[in-house]
């Protein structure tokens, strides 16, 4: 079974510009959870989406949003960029929201300058 | 405000040693506790899970203990191995929100020859 794929894996985009990272999850899984990683912040929650509605959501800005279509797939998107939002961004997938193993994608690398 | 406190930040090991790593929770509703093991480059990955219903987990290696009144638990590594390197977390979560994990800060493990 393919494990969780995130595209694109690296990232630079400018102060102001808006980002879109998209994840696939292991193929049945129909929960997508989104992470930021940062040095000073580490491991941060996002947002979980499950059967293309957000159920959980983390302390982050307006700014950070995200969606999940039918087969599952996730996007997140961030606008108006700041530097403070240069982070790994990782995706994780479950097969149900709850109780299951979460698994991780390898992350998108976003840097912002 | 951290929920999950991890310490130590680094621990160097000699192989063959045993590796330990705490953290503590202030949350009392928690009852879901991971660990992961990030590579440089990787997303994490579950290396082992347990819940307050039992004290200790063994899974090859690996070890959690899980002291409930003190809000403490513990992965223990034995006989550590260089590929044994790598940054681990530990993270908590409560029942129907297993998805929505809050991670402990890290702890930079090297295992030396």
């Amino acid at each position: 079974k393919a494990g969780v794929t995130q595209t694109p894996r690296y990232l630079i985009k400018t102060r102001g510009q808006q980002v879109t990272l998209s994840c696939s999850p292991i193929s049945g899984h129909r929960s997508v959870s989104w992470y930021q990683q940062t040095p000073g912040q580490g491991l941060q929650f996002l947002f979980e989406y499950f059967s293309e509605t957000q159920r959980n959501k983390g302390n982050f800005p307006g700014r950070f949003s995200g969606r999940q279509f039918s087969n599952s797939r996730s996007e997140m998107n961030v606008s108006t960029l700041e530097l403070g939002d240069s982070a790994l961004y990782l995706c994780a997938s479950s097969g149900t929201s709850g109780w299951e193993t979460q698994y991780f994608g390898p992350g998108t690398r976003l840097l912002v300058l | 405000q951290q929920q999950v406190k991890q310490s130590p930040q680094s621990l160097i090991v000699q192989k063959g040693g045993i590796s330990i790593i705490n953290c503590a929770y202030e949350n009392t509703a928690f009852d879901y506790f991971p660990w992961y093991q990030q590579f440089p480059g990787k997303g994490p990955a579950l290396l082992i899970a347990i819940r307050p219903d039992v004290s200790e987990k063994k899974e090859g290696r690996f070890t959690i203990s899980f002291n409930k009144s003190a809000k403490q638990f513990s992965l223990h590594i034995m006989d550590s191995q260089p590929g044994d390197s790598a940054t681990y977390f530990c993270a908590a979560s409560k029942t129907g929100t297993a998805s929505k994990l809050t991670f402990g800060t890290g702890t930079r493990l090297q295992v030396t020859l």
